[in-house]
């Protein structure tokens, strides 16, 4: 089974250039998330999906970053503009949809992550 | 809201020595309890979860970790570690009742010694 899927690797771009990041999840997963990863911390979550409907992005920065998951499979995280402290790795993750339940979890799965470094 | 706390931001220990990397977590609401590793220039991988039941779970490469709901801990140990186990190691917790999410501790970098 393929893993969750993230391009590109690697981004290099200027402060107030935009940049986009796309994920594709594991086939049949129901939610999506994108967190974001600064250098000496855990992951943060931005926002969540399930099939293309937001779940929470109470975290996510609206007035800069924007995310769409239109046909509830692969998603775009976008950053316009871009500042010095958007440097950091954004991480998709998805798990299939959530049963419900006492002792029931959805695992999540993420994917390589994106590194972006804006200068 | 969550909050989870890794005391420790680095730990080296000797090849084949036993390790604990140490896990407070407060919440309000009952949780569900992970350890995730993360190795270089990779994602994070599940070690292993607390759902219910026994509080001491085993997961994947021989580690474990005990739920101490006294004490709000969740403390990871391996009886003897490898150069291979070097990596992030980061402690989680979800809501039980919640949208899954999770909220992640700062990290632990384990290094190993030959």
């Amino acid at each position: 089974e393929a893993g969750v899927a993230q391009s590109p690797r690697y981004k290099i771009i200027e402060k107030r250039q935009s940049v986009a990041f796309w994920c594709n999840p594991i086939s049949g997963h129901a939610t999506l998330y994108w967190y974001q990863q600064i250098l000496g911390q855990g992951p943060k979550l931005l926002i969540q999906f399930q099939n293309n409907g937001v779940v929470d992005d109470s975290q996510l920065p609206k007035d800069r970053f924007s995310a769409e998951r239109l046909k509830g499979v692969d998603s775009t995280l976008k950053i316009q503009p871009a500042k010095l402290e958007d440097s950091a790795v954004y991480l998709c993750a998805s798990s299939q949809k959530a049963s419900g339940g006492q002792s029931s979890y959805n695992e999540q799965f993420f994917g390589p992550g994106t590194r972006l470094t804006v200068l | 809201a969550q909050s989870v706390t890794q005391l420790d931001s680095q730990v080296p220990v000797f090849e084949e020595a036993p390790v604990e990397l140490r896990c407070n977590y407060s919440s309000s609401v009952s949780v569900y309890l992970f350890w995730y590793v993360q190795y270089p220039n990779q994602g994070l991988q599940l070690l292993l979860k607390y759902l219910s039941g026994s509080t001491l779970v085993k997961g994947i490469n021989g580690f474990e970790a005990e739920f101490n709901k006294s004490q709000t801990s969740f403390h990871l140990r391996k009886p003897s570690v490898h150069i291979s186990d070097t990596a992030e190691y980061f402690c989680a917790v979800s809501e039980r009742f919640g949208n899954e999410k999770l909220t992640f501790g700062t990290g632990t970098r384990l290094t190993i010694i030959p």
